[in-house]
């Protein structure tokens, strides 16, 4: 299966702010997924993102808080933006591996003070 | 009503027991299941990958789905420490990359 490199692992980061987080695929794929998970709260999906469009995003989702960059079919950005402490959260990407499913990076633990 | 329900747990059992995990979903549109185990600060590791009802086994751990009453479950046999994780179930609909978790269940096997 796919080898996701998630970067960073953590931070923590003052209201206000933005943070990047960067997700690298192994190999290439054509869609990414981006999924925030929130103490005691099921996985939700952010958006999804496919290289050479806009990002689809879930609804509740808005494309100002979180923007996507998919430059290459390997590679994709999550930007949180004007963070708030409810931002505090574990933010993962995943890829499609079809007949093995789906894999998902190690994580980013956002905590925002 | 959430799409999918899962036990929260914590759920603690000894070394060696044999373990049902559940989770009940409202979708009827649902035709793929996955169990996901999580340990603490990693990402969700697919343990499990079925399509529609039946039983899929592998090793220690046997996925059962039975569409007809939107409930799946994940059975861990002779339990290890090792197996102490959070397990996730997800679910989605054919053609839909979606997926669509439960909430997970934290599991604890004590030696």
């Amino acid at each position: 299966s796919a080898v996701i490199s998630q970067k960073p692992s953590r931070d923590i980061c003052q209201r206000g702010t933005s943070l990047t987080i960067q997700c690298q695929v192994d190999s290439q794929v054509t869609m990414m997924f981006w999924y925030r998970q929130q103490p005691g709260q099921s996985l939700t999906l952010i958006a999804t993102a496919n290289q050479g469009s806009e990002a689809t995003y879930e609804s509740g989702f808005v494309i100002d808080k979180f923007p996507i960059s998919r430059p290459n079919l390997t590679f994709s950005t999550l930007t949180v933006s004007n963070m708030s402490p409810e931002d505090s959260s574990i933010y993962l990407c995943s890829v499609d591996r079809t007949a093995y499913g789906y894999t998902f990076g190690s994580g980013t633990r956002l905590t925002v003070v | 009503q959430k799409e999918v329900e899962q036990d929260p747990g914590p759920l603690s059992v000894p070394e060696g027991a044999i373990v049902s995990l559940n989770c009940t979903y409202s979708n009827s549109a649902f035709q793929y299941f996955m169990w996901y185990r999580q340990y603490s600060r990693k990402g969700p590791e697919l343990l499990m990958y079925t399509y529609s009802s039946g039983n899929k086994e592998d090793g220690r751990f046997t996925a059962q789905v039975d569409k007809s009453s939107k409930y799946i479950s994940l059975f861990i046999r002779d339990s290890q420490p090792s197996d102490s994780a959070t397990y996730l179930c997800a679910m989605s609909e054919t053609g839909n990359e979606k997926l669509t978790f439960g909430t997970g269940t934290r599991l604890t096997i004590i030696p």
